[in-house]
C-alpha cells in the first residue's frame, strides 16, 4: 500500500531533550516536506527537500532541522525543544516537479513540557 | 505569504450549497484545494492552472480568476462526508509547492 507513514504518533516531552520524529515514504517520491498544523493557523511549512541531500527552509524552521539522506526518509529535529513547538506535525511527499498531489502522512502530535 | 480564506466557518444543512474563497496578494501559477477531516491527514482535491480553468470533482468544483488573483471552491447539494476543514494552497512559481491558508472549517448538519 503506497503511503507516507511517521513515527511516533504522539509524543509528550520535556523542553531541551532532543528528539527526532521520523517520516517514511514507499512512493519513491522525489519530493518530501514537514508541516506544523496548529489552531487558527492553517498548515505552515518548515521544511522541504527536492531530492536527497537537498533541503531547504520553508515559512516556520526556527527551531528545527532535516535530513535527507535517503530517499524516502525525511526526519525532522528538533534538538531542543521548546513549548512554542508544541503542535501537530505532518510529513508529506509528492513525485517531483511536475506532481501536484502531495500525500499527507498521520500526523504527529508533540507535546512540550 | 499565506492566502486569506473565507469565511472561517460554514455550517449548513445537508443538501444545501456552500462557497469557500480563497484570495492572494500575488500572482499565482496554480492553486492547490485539499480538505481534512477531523482527526486524520488532509487529502488532496483539486489543482487549478492559471487560464481559469474550472474543475471539478464529484459535487464538489472550483474556479480561479487569474487577475483578481482568488479561488472558490464550489460544493453543491453538501453531504454529512463533506464536513472538514479545508485548505487552499496557492503557489506562484510552477513548483507545485503550495503556501496553505489557515483553513475553512465546514459543519453538514442532518
Amino acid at each position: 500500500e503506497a503511503q507516507v507513514t511517521q513515527n511516533p504518533r504522539y509524543l509528550i516531552t520535556v523542553t531541551g531533550k532532543k528528539l527526532t520524529v521520523t517520516c517514511s515514504q514507499n512512493m519513491n517520491h522525489e519530493y518530501m516536506s514537514w508541516y506544523r498544523q496548529d489552531p487558527g493557523l492553517g498548515l505552515r511549512q518548515i521544511y522541504y527537500s527536492m531530492n536527497v541531500e537537498v533541503t531547504d527552509k520553508g515559512d516556520v524552521p526556527e527551531g528545527y532541522k532535516v535530513s535527507r539522506k535517503e530517499k524516502r526518509n525525511f526526519p525532522l529535529i528538533l534538538e531542543s525543544p521548546s513549548p512554542n513547538q508544541t503542535s501537530l506535525y505532518f510529513c508529506a511527499s509528492k513525485g517531483g516537479t511536475t506532481m501536484v498531489e502531495q500525500y499527507f502522512g498521520p500526523g504527529t502530535r508533540l507535546t512540550v513540557t | 505569504q499565506q492566502p486569506v480564506q473565507s469565511p472561517q466557518a460554514v455550517i449548513l444543512r445537508e443538501g444545501e450549497d456552500a462557497v469557500i474563497n480563497c484570495s492572494s496578494s500575488k500572482a499565482l501559477y496554480s492553486v492547490h484545494w485539499y480538505r481534512q477531516k477531523h482527526g486524520e491527514a488532509p487529502v488532496f482535491l483539486m489543482i487549478l492552472l492559471k487560464g481559469g480553468e474550472q474543475k471539478g470533482h464529484e459535487k464538489i468544483s472550483a474556479s480561479f480568476n487569474e487577475k483578481k488573483q482568488q479561488s472558490s471552491l464550489y460544493l453543491t447539494a453538501s453531504q454529512l462526508s463533506y464536513s472538514g476543514t479545508y485548505f487552499c494552497g496557492t503557489e506562484i512559481g510552477g513548483s507545485y509547492i503550495p503556501t496553505f491558508g489557515r483553513g475553512t472549517s465546514l459543519i453538514v448538519h442532518p
